[in-house]
């Protein structure tokens, strides 16, 4: 199975910053097919970023994707409060599909 | 397009449990759901998934022998079944939708999330 290695496992940043969360595979993710969720508690979870770098439907600009083979990396742009969470990239194009352990982005 | 899971559970060791999930806002057969777990302080774990169209379903290997998916189309609910239950499935169980129509199999990732199902196993 793929395993996916998320870094950093905590992110300490103020409102305004800019967040940059990798994910590496442990094989090539095929056809790019690496997702981004956000997860509250008490909330469902939310997807972010679809196919690598499409952004899901009602998902802000300040949220986005890139990379192929087995780095990818989701950055938002500058912080928002209700951006503090935890994020889980997965892998889809391959069974099983896998999640990464999660990066938590917390207020400095 | 909402997904609504049942209620916690606490089951002792060796039992079973079967968590719901009932769809509703869209075209319950022409989506996979999916079943995914969360452990208290560990990373998600996706265990199956089921094509409610005509019920074909994969499971992960790791619980190919303990879990079964199901579905009523009348209903549109799907429902996962975990047998055998030990300590270690103490965890949050969650169903989510395929975001693409008739992509049962790989190459879908989800979209719409229920709030899960909150699964206790103690003595």
């Amino acid at each position: 199975e793929i395993v996916l290695t998320q870094s950093p496992g905590t992110l300490s940043l103020s409102p305004g910053e800019r967040a940059t969360l990798s994910c590496r595979a442990s094989q090539t993710v095929s056809s790019r097919y690496l997702a981004w969720y956000q997860q509250k508690p008490g909330q469902a979870l939310r997807l972010l970023i679809y196919a690598a770098s499409g952004r899901a439907t009602g998902i802000p600009d300040r949220f986005s994707g890139s990379g192929s083979g087995t780095d990818f990396t989701l950055t938002i742009s500058r912080l928002e409060p209700e951006d503090f969470a935890i994020y889980y990239c997965q892998q889809y194009g391959n069974s099983p599909r896998t999640f990464g352990q999660g990066t938590k982005v917390e207020i400095k | 397009v909402h997904l609504v899971q049942s209620g916690a559970e606490m089951k002792r060791p060796g039992a079973s449990v079967k968590v719901s999930c009932t769809a509703s806002g869209y075209s319950f057969g022409t989506y996979a759901i999916h079943w995914v777990r969360q452990a208290p302080g560990r990373t998600l774990e996706w265990m199956g998934w089921i094509n409610p169209g005509n019920g074909d379903t994969e499971r992960s290997q790791k619980f190919w022998d303990r879990v079964t998916i199901t579905r009523d189309t009348s209903a549109t609910v799907v429902y996962m079944e975990l047998r055998s239950l030990r300590s270690e499935d103490t965890a949050v169980y969650y169903c989510a939708r395929d975001r693409d129509a008739y992509y049962f199999g790989s190459g879908s990732c989800m979209d719409v999330w229920g709030k899960g199902t909150t699964v206790t196993v103690s003595s």
